[in-house]
């Protein structure tokens, strides 16, 4: 069964805090995104990557940043997390093709800044 | 920019129920089109999906959608609700000139079944 896996169900964190946020999937999929999901306003892309060290902004860069330094691995970074951070962040990954399925997306993880 | 309208932001309704869920795109071209459901607690699954040919898809557990390109729209539907569709549905458009394959996701609706 085809698998992304984010790190963490639940964090908590502090104001000013660096936070990683790690996605892995074990498809082999080129494309992996990130999106923030808050009640109201559905899933918002942040940012998205099509290939190794390559990355592009979504609709809402701002306070975030990622890395790809392989394949498998999708890194959301918070350089100071702040409060208005709190929310559901998922991962998903596709391959180029689009395939049959959509996307595939990790279980999420919960972050409330405090 | 592309954009996606989920018009019913909470429904609710009785078991055996029909349901349809509106759901509309603002892009003039090729698009796909999803339908993702989120069960309380779990992760977004994929409930059915459009690329091309016949306009009236079946997914899983017994849902349907259609596509009418002279409305934009998308609609999702099910003749009968159960108290296990309880949850939050969201409509999804890519647009196939964008490239990358982004998926822009509409507000989401909960759904309320009741027993």
């Amino acid at each position: 069964d085809v698998k992304v896996t984010q790190s963490s169900r639940y964090l908590v964190k502090r104001t000013g805090e660096k936070v990683f946020l790690e996605c892995v999937q074990d498809m082999d999929h080129e494309n992996m995104f990130w999106y923030r999901q808050d009640p109201g306003l559905g899933l918002r892309l942040i940012y998205f990557s099509y290939d190794v060290k390559m990355k592009e902004k979504g609709d809402i860069p701002e306070g975030y940043s990622v890395s790809r330094e392989k394949k498998e691995r999708f890194s959301l970074i918070l350089e100071s997390a702040s409060t208005n951070q709190t929310s559901m962040y998922l991962c998903a990954s596709i391959n180029r093709g689009l395939g049959n399925y959509g996307y595939t997306f990790g279980s999420g993880t919960r972050l409330t800044v405090v | 920019a592309q954009s996606v309208s989920q018009h019913n932001h909470h429904v609710i309704l009785s078991e055996a129920a029909s349901l349809e869920l509106g759901c509309n795109y603002s892009y003039g071209g090729t698009v796909n089109l999803f339908w993702y459901v989120q069960y309380p607690g779990q992760h977004l699954q994929l409930l059915l999906k459009y690329f091309s040919g016949d306009p009236l898809v079946k997914g899983i557990k017994g849902f349907e959608a259609e596509f009418i390109k002279s409305k934009f729209s998308f609609n999702l539907r099910k003749p009968s609700v159960q108290w296990s569709d309880t949850a939050e549905y969201f409509c999804a458009v890519n647009a196939e000139n964008t490239g990358f394959q982004k998926l822009v996701f509409g507000t989401g609706t909960r759904l309320l079944v009741s027993p």
